[in-house]
């Protein structure tokens, strides 16, 4: 199996900070890399699909790039409603998910 | 609209079987994949596996081969998952999501609450 890793597994962050979320893969997985935010007792959101495309009606200020075992997700601006859980996973093979990480208020 | 309703909560024995469904609408069944996810409490997402709700193929995470099994009916746009021989390590929320391909998952159940205890 592809294990996937993301750092740091938690931040504090105030409104209007840039926030970075690192992921890697076990192995290459070409661009085959979701985002998803989770919020408690709620399902997970897709963000980001294909490492960089933006899911429609998910504000621009989330981005994402990488390839390979790389991949980032940015947050240019945070606001209120983005503090959550943020999860990376890869359907290169049968899906994994990184193990999370957490953005609170600072 | 696209939804897709599960099944209550249930409360299980350890060794016991559970059956979890989710039941979709608003959209054509058969030509969406179908995902199953779970989260134990204040754990990370695991994924279980998917069913293709045209074909019945499915396709199961290593770790549960054996003790999952999903199936659907196409009468009532209905897919199923049941895990058994369950332990205290299967208590967790269950979610069932659609897949779109390439896109990802665009829509989830609400959520099961399997609680496995003596």
């Amino acid at each position: 199996d592809i294990q996937m890793t993301q750092s740091p597994s938690s931040l504090s962050a105030s409104v209007g900070d840039r926030v970075t979320i690192t992921c890697r893969a076990s192995q290459s997985i070409d661009n085959y890399l979701y985002w998803y935010q989770q919020k408690p007792g709620k399902a997970p959101m897709l963000l980001i699909y294909g490492a960089s495309s933006l899911r429609s009606g998910v504000p621009s200020r989330f981005s994402g790039s990488g390839f390979g075992t790389e991949f980032t997700l940015t947050i240019s601006g945070l606001q209120p409603e983005d503090f959550a859980t943020y999860y990376c996973q890869q359907s290169y093979t049968t899906w994994t998910f990184g193990p999370g990480t957490k953005v609170d208020i600072k | 609209q696209v939804n897709l309703v599960q099944s209550g909560a249930e409360v299980k024995k350890p060794g016991a079987s559970v059956k979890v469904s989710c039941r979709a609408s608003g959209y054509t069944f058969r030509n969406y994949y179908i995902h199953w996810v779970r989260q134990a409490p204040g754990q990370g997402l695991e994924w279980m596996g998917i069913i293709n709700p045209n074909t019945s193929s499915t396709s199961y995470a290593q770790k549960l081969q054996g003790r999952v099994t999903m199936t659907r009916d196409t009468s009532t746009s209905t897919v199923y998952m049941e895990l058994s021989s369950l332990r205290s390590g299967d208590t967790a929320v269950y979610y069932c999501a659609r897949d779109l391909g390439a896109p990802g998952v665009d829509f989830w159940g609400q959520g099961t609450l399997v609680t496995v205890s003596s």
